[in-house]
């Protein structure tokens, strides 16, 4: 079947360090594949999608890549601020007719001047 | 735009009442979901609705009935609340099914008693 496996958090960082959330996936077929992010009290927005192979997606200075070979979709951010502490959220869709969305569990990022 | 709009935003039920969560989209999408958020377990899809006049289950349908009422609005019902029900609802709307971006509402918390 399909399912997202993402690191178990909370991941605690000071501002300005390096973050990597590890997200992977097992999928038939051809996944687009997701990172929402959810802000304290708030709904799930959309930061970042890839939809195949080798495409990298990025918005507000975070980055994935589709790594079809090792089944990733890796979320990064050079530098984290602040305002940046929230749940993220990895998910697929699956090609072929009407999908939805499968998520992993969640990571908190807890980010401290 | 207002986007994706839900109302309550916080309900408190006795076991075996019911009520109805109601969601509203001024995007014009054509798609509309209900999900679950629990602790540790990321979303689960309740109910999606593909296109106005069609409904399907999703992962976790017990105990929920929906109705697409419009193209806007697609409501989740519980006829006998039970404290497993006791969660955070997401509606979320997509324009063209669950490979494209969803757009999630701020969420509906329910505590059943």
């Amino acid at each position: 079947g399909n399912s997202v496996t993402q690191m178990e958090g909370p991941v605690t960082l000071s501002e300005e360090a390096f973050l990597t959330i590890n997200c992977t996936y097992t999928a038939t077929g051809y996944p687009s594949l997701f990172w929402y992010v959810q802000y304290p009290g708030e709904g799930l927005q959309l930061l970042l999608k890839a939809t195949k192979a080798d495409d990298k997606g990025s918005n507000k200075g975070f980055e994935a890549t589709y790594r079809k070979e090792t089944t990733s979709f890796h979320l990064e951010k050079g530098s984290v601020q602040v305002s940046d502490s929230a749940v993220y959220f990895c998910a697929l869709s699956v090609s072929g007719g009407y999908n939805k969305l499968i998520f992993g569990a969640g990571t908190r990022l807890a980010v401290h001047p | 735009n207002a986007g994706v709009t839900q109302t309550p935003k916080f309900q408190v039920l006795k076991t075996g009442q019911s009520m109805t969560l109601q969601c509203a989209q001024d995007m014009n999408h054509n798609s509309m979901y209900w999900y679950r958020q629990d602790p540790g377990m990321g979303l689960r899809l309740i109910y999606y609705s593909a296109s106005e006049g069609t409904t399907d289950k999703g992962e976790v349908p017990n105990g929920y009935n929906v109705s697409r009422l419009n193209k806007r609005e697609f409501s989740l019902r519980l006829e006998s609340a039970a404290p497993s029900q006791t969660s955070v609802y997401f509606c979320a709307s997509s324009d063209q099914g669950a490979r494209e971006t969803q757009y999630f509402g701020p969420g509906t918390r329910l505590l059943v008693l």
